[in-house]
């Protein structure tokens, strides 16, 4: 069984542009979450997603959208980036609530 | 309320050694606590878990302590190998939020030969 697949898994932005980072979930898995990762604050989450509804919404700014599509595959962007959002960016998928999550490798984001 | 605090930041060991590590968490509305491994380049994979109604779990060389009344739970590797080496950490969730983790800053473990 394929893995979580993100795509793209590098990516440089200037400040100022937007960017949309892809997810495509284990096969079967409804539940789609992103997280941040950064040396400084370490993993933090982002928003979580079931069945095209957002369920939990971290603590960011509104820049940080994202969506799910009825093949449980999403998407997340980013508007205005500033420096700061230079990350780590991970999709994680699981069966249902109270499932395991499943990480992707990442796509980096670089802002300069 | 929502943090998990993860020590010690960095550790090394010899091979066979039994590396630990110790993770805090303040919010008593958790109720699941997985470790992650982390190598470089690649995402968290789910080591290990374990829920507040065990004291412990055992998956191969890693055993997960847990302690409710203190709030701290730790990861004990046992006969650890030069292949351990990678960055793990320990995250706290609740009933029907398992996909919004609070994760601990992580520890690097490195396994000397």
């Amino acid at each position: 069984k394929a893995g979580v697949t993100q795509t793209p898994r590098y990516l440089i932005k200037t400040r100022g542009q937007q960017v949309t980072l892809s997810c495509s979930p284990i096969s079967g898995h409804r539940s789609v979450s992103w997280y941040q990762q950064t040396p400084g604050q370490g993993l933090q989450f982002l928003f979580e997603y079931f069945s095209e509804t957002q369920r939990n919404k971290g603590n960011f700014p509104g820049r940080f959208s994202g969506r799910q599509f009825s093949n449980s595959r999403s998407e997340m962007n980013v508007s205005t980036l500033e420096l700061g959002d230079s990350a780590l960016y991970l999709c994680a998928s699981a069966v249902g609530v109270n499932s395991p999550l499943h990480f992707g490798n990442g796509t980096r984001l670089t802002v300069t | 309320q929502q943090q998990v605090k993860q020590s010690p930041q960095s550790l090394i060991v010899q091979k066979g050694g039994i590396p630990i590590i110790n993770c805090a968490y303040e919010n008593t509305a958790f109720d699941y606590f997985p470790w992650y491994q982390q190598f470089p380049g690649k995402g968290p994979a789910l080591l290990i878990a374990i829920r507040p109604d065990v004291s412990e779990k055992k998956e191969g060389r890693f055993t997960i302590s847990f302690n409710k009344s203190a709030k701290q739970f730790s990861l004990h590797i046992m006969d650890s190998q030069p292949g351990d080496s990678a960055t793990y950490f320990c995250a706290g969730g609740s009933a029907g939020g398992s996909e919004k983790l609070v994760f601990g800053k992580g520890t690097k473990l490195t396994v000397n030969p």
